[in-house]
């Protein structure tokens, strides 16, 4: 069916180091893929996306790499900083249609 | 702009009770849709719209009820509040759905 899950529910980074968070899909038939952040008491927020026929895709500190052979998913921060802490959420799509999103990786920052 | 601005932000019902949560957006998306957020569990799509006068179910569609006579509106029914629909409801829009959503800041419903 259609379903999103993550590996982990928690992922606790040192400040300063890179932060991998990972993502698999089931629907081989999804077209793109969107990284959202979620802070406390707010709406989530679009980070990146990447299409199905990408591998890879760069953004501001932020990485999507896409595995579509393992139907995975990982989103990668850079020199992560203490405003990074939310939960993020991976969530894929199919053109016109609708968004299924996964159940989400909460980032916690250690100083 | 405003975005999408939803109303009201916090709501209480009683069990059995109706309701109407409100969405509007000011950006003439064409993608609409509605998402329930409860802890551990993610969003899951309840309806969503492709365009004004089209709607269609989600993941998680019963005891809810949608319409899109316009494109800034897309209001969310529930017909008799139930306690297992206690959650926080997110609205989200989208002008090319590829390109993700942009989302409300949330209604907090608690059934008692």
């Amino acid at each position: 069916g259609e379903s999103v899950g993550l590996h982990l529910p928690t992922l606790s980074v040192q400040e300063g180091d890179n932060s991998i968070i990972n993502c698999a899909y089931s629907n081989s038939a999804s077209d793109y893929f969107i990284w959202y952040k979620q802070e406390s008491g707010k709406g989530p927020q679009f980070i990146i996306d990447i299409r199905s026929n990408m591998d890879k895709r760069q953004g501001q500190r932020v990485t999507v790499l896409l595995n579509k052979t393992v139907k995975h998913l990982s989103l990668q921060i850079a020199a992560t900083q203490p405003g990074d802490s939310a939960v993020y959420f991976c969530a894929e799509g199919i053109l016109d249609d609708k968004i299924i999103f996964g159940k989400g990786t909460r980032l916690h920052i250690l100083p | 702009n405003a975005g999408v601005t939803q109303t009201p932000k916090f709501q209480v019902l009683k069990t059995g009770q109706s309701m109407t949560l409100q969405c509007a957006q000011d950006m003439n998306h064409e993608y609409m849709s509605w998402y329930r957020q409860d802890p551990g569990m993610g969003l899951r799509l309840i309806h969503y719209s492709v365009g004004a006068g089209i709607t269609d179910q989600g993941e998680v569609p019963n005891g809810y009820n949608v319409s899109r006579s316009t494109t800034e509106d897309f209001p969310l029914r529930l017909l008799s509040a139930a306690p297992s629909q206690t959650s926080v409801y997110f609205c989200a829009s989208s002008r090319v759905l590829s390109y993700g959503y942009t989302f409300g800041s949330g209604t907090r419903l608690t059934v008692v």
